[in-house]
């Protein structure tokens, strides 16, 4: 039940463009992406809704392919602020938790 | 607003003791959640809350027990603590299946 996220790791040079994707074998009802640093909570950043309603953060943005159920985050010119584990976690129709994915570590390099 | 908030920060237990995590928020939030993180295994949901007298299992529920009798306490029992149990527990809560707001999370080490 536990979505899976792909990339597990990627490395980057500040400015450069990064994807993280997150799929499950079950029927979606919404998606959650958070961003986590080490040592920190995990700290919300998108929700995308069944439906097509998306809200989210400024430069990151993200789709959901709700017939494959699948999302994708996207960081545009990465920053070095970007670097973090970042974890999808997948609501699934008629279910009222919230089950996270492994997470995909980025790192930023100047 | 203090958020969510979590105590103790830092814990360490023997094989067999037991003890209760608390969690606490002021955002009269209906849900409320327990998750474990161990390395590489990402955040694994222990329990679960929809409002007050309301609980039911994540993924990973054995060796824990829940209760909620207010809308701002929810907290996790370690009946009997164990190695495995060693890791960091974050609490979250959220207006419906919405942004989820995470505490500052609890490390916990059993000896």
């Amino acid at each position: 039940q536990q979505p899976v996220q792909s990339p597990q790791a990627v490395i980057l040079r500040e400015g450069e463009d990064a994807v993280i994707n997150c799929s499950s074998s079950k029927a979606l009802y919404s998606v959650h992406w958070y961003r986590q640093k080490h040592g920190e909570a995990p700290v919300f950043l998108m929700i995308l809704l069944k439906g097509g309603e998306q809200k989210g953060h400024e430069k990151i943005s993200a789709s959901f392919n709700e017939k494959k159920q699948q999302s994708s985050l996207y960081l545009t010119a990465s920053q070095l602020s970007y670097s973090g584990t970042y974890f999808c976690g997948t609501g699934l129709q008629g279910a009222q938790k919230l089950v996270f994915g492994q997470g995909t570590r980025l790192t930023i390099n100047p | 607003n203090a958020g969510v908030t979590q105590t103790p920060k830092f814990q360490v237990l023997k094989t067999g003791q037991s003890m209760t995590l608390q969690c606490a928020q002021d955002m009269n939030h209906e849900y409320m959640s327990w998750y474990r993180q161990d390395p590489g295994m990402g955040l694994r949901l222990i329990h679960y809350s929809v409002g007050a007298g309301i609980t039911d299992q994540g993924e990973v529920p054995n060796g824990y027990n829940v209760s909620r009798s207010t809308t701002e306490d929810f907290p996790l029992r370690l009946l009997s603590a164990a190695p495995s149990q060693t890791s960091v527990y974050f609490c979250a809560s959220s207006y419906r299946r919405d942004t989820q707001y995470f505490g500052p999370g609890t490390r916990l080490t059993v000896l």
